[in-house]
């Protein structure tokens, strides 16, 4: 069964600390991976995408890195902000425009 | 550009009562989807258009129909609402990019409560 699972379910952190969000797939066949942000009350918004072949890639303050042999991901944040304080999720893509799998999320707070 | 347009923003139905949420998109994208997202899961498919004319059933689909009236809006109804349909609705849009990756923009969410 495609599964896409996040771990923390949650995170506190204080302003101006790193961290790392985990994100394990089980997602065949494998087309690409996709860390979104959501706002509470908005839609998600897309931070990266990676493919196969990519280990890693940025976007400001956020890294993602993918290891497609043990079918894993992260997403480190550096230096936290208070605006940083949302829901993380991880999106695994099983080929084609419309088989997305959704993981539930990792809800982040950033505390001042 | 406005992105991705979702109405209503929230609604309060009676189990049996019927409504229609609105999508629309001005980014010229062929495909577009219809989401939920329940509490401590994660966003589940409802239908998707690959192309204007064309629908298809997700995960999801009972209960619910679609409409892709032209290539900018994108339509979901439910016939006759049930409290199990009680959710936040997503509509979303794609655009290939690099490509090889279709990247997924979404709208604001329609706050659906079934009573």
């Amino acid at each position: 069964k495609n599964q896409v699972e996040q771990s923390p379910q949650s995170l506190i952190i204080l302003e101006g600390k790193n961290c790392t969000l985990q994100c394990n797939y089980t997602v065949s066949p494998f087309s690409n991976l996709r860390w979104y942000k959501q706002d509470t009350g908005r839609g998600p918004v897309s931070l990266t995408i990676m493919t196969f072949s990519e280990n890693t890639k940025s976007n400001g303050r956020y890294t993602a890195t993918l290891d497609a042999d043990t079918k894993q991901s992260s997403l480190h944040i550096t230096a936290s902000q208070l605006s940083d304080s949302a829901s993380y999720i991880c999106v695994v893509s099983a080929g084609g425009t419309y088989k997305y799998i959704f993981g539930t999320g990792t809800r982040l707070k950033v505390l001042a | 550009n406005a992105g991705v347009t979702q109405t209503p923003k929230f609604q309060v139905l009676k189990t049996g009562q019927s409504m229609t949420l609105q999508c629309a998109q001005d980014m010229n994208h062929n495909s577009m989807y219809w989401y939920r997202q329940d509490p401590g899961m994660g966003l589940r498919l409802i239908y998707y258009s690959a192309s204007e004319g064309t629908t298809d059933k997700g995960e999801v689909p009972n209960g619910y129909n679609v409409s892709r009236l032209n290539k900018r809006e994108f339509s979901l109804r439910l016939e006759s609402a049930a409290p199990s349909q009680t959710s936040v609705y997503f509509c979303a849009s794609t655009a290939k990019v690099a490509g090889v990756a279709y990247e997924q923009y979404f709208g604001p969410g329609t706050r659906l409560t079934v009573t």
